[in-house]
């Protein structure tokens, strides 16, 4: 079975600091998608990246980097100099590449940041 | 549409009165899913369409839900005798295909609060 776990249910960080949120994931399957979501107050889920099992490479975008260690099953998310902006919840996700099964999403990471 | 709509947004019912939610996916998106948010809860699947067939229903919590798409397009979940653990927010995603590597795009959600 598919199993998604971000152990930090919330974090509060001051603006400008840096912030890791962590996703550790269970999977039978060899081949796989992970990917983060941000859900503003608004409600609404934001896509933010989606990664090849089979493509290590970190990635960069803008403030916004992964690292994904398939050794550690892990694919970690950190925001450099946060902004008040970036507070939502995060949520980390895992799917099979068939696509047979939905989603599984990890419980949610609440990043809180302050002025 | 240009997003996914559902519809309403907020709904507060009485225990034991059944309720309607509504989503209306993007247009031409084929697959179509529903996800139950509870408070401190990650997204917990309940149900996908694949066209107006719905190939897995297996996180549907009790008989009392049910769910139905038409014309490949809108879909409704119902739920019958509504009880207060049903409160939460339900949100409907629509993806290009059954393939995850089309991502899903979400809806805003329909707050369901049962008193």
């Amino acid at each position: 079975a598919q199993k998604v776990t971000q152990a930090q249910t919330e974090i509060s960080v001051v603006e400008k600091e840096d912030v890791t949120l962590d996703c550790v994931y269970e999977t039978r399957d060899t081949t796989y998608y992970l990917f983060w979501y941000k859900q503003p107050p608004s409600g609404e889920l934001v896509f933010l990246i989606r990664r090849n099992s089979f493509d290590e490479q970190n990635e960069i975008s803008g403030r916004y980097s992964w690292n994904f260690q398939k050794s550690t099953s892990s694919f970690n998310f950190t925001i450099t100099a946060s902004q008040v902006v970036d507070s939502a919840v995060y949520f980390c996700a895992l799917s099979e590449v068939s696509g047979n099964t939905p989603l599984v999403f990890g419980k949610g990471t609440r990043l809180s940041v302050i002025a | 549409g240009a997003g996914v709509s559902q519809s309403p947004s907020n709904k507060v019912t009485e225990k034991g009165k059944d309720v309607e939610l509504r989503c209306d996916p993007i247009s031409g998106h084929t697959a179509l899913y529903w996800y139950r948010q509870s408070l401190g809860q990650g997204l917990e699947f309940l149900i996908y369409f694949q066209g107006n067939s719905a190939p897995d229903k297996s996180g549907l919590p009790s008989d009392r839900f049910s769910a139905e798409r038409t014309g490949g397009s809108v879909s409704t979940l119902t739920i019958q005798r509504t009880q207060q653990e049903d409160s939460a927010v339900y949100l409907c995603a629509s993806s290009l295909g059954q393939d995850t590597r089309y991502g899903y795009t979400f809806g805003s959600g329909t707050r369901l609060t049962v008193v």
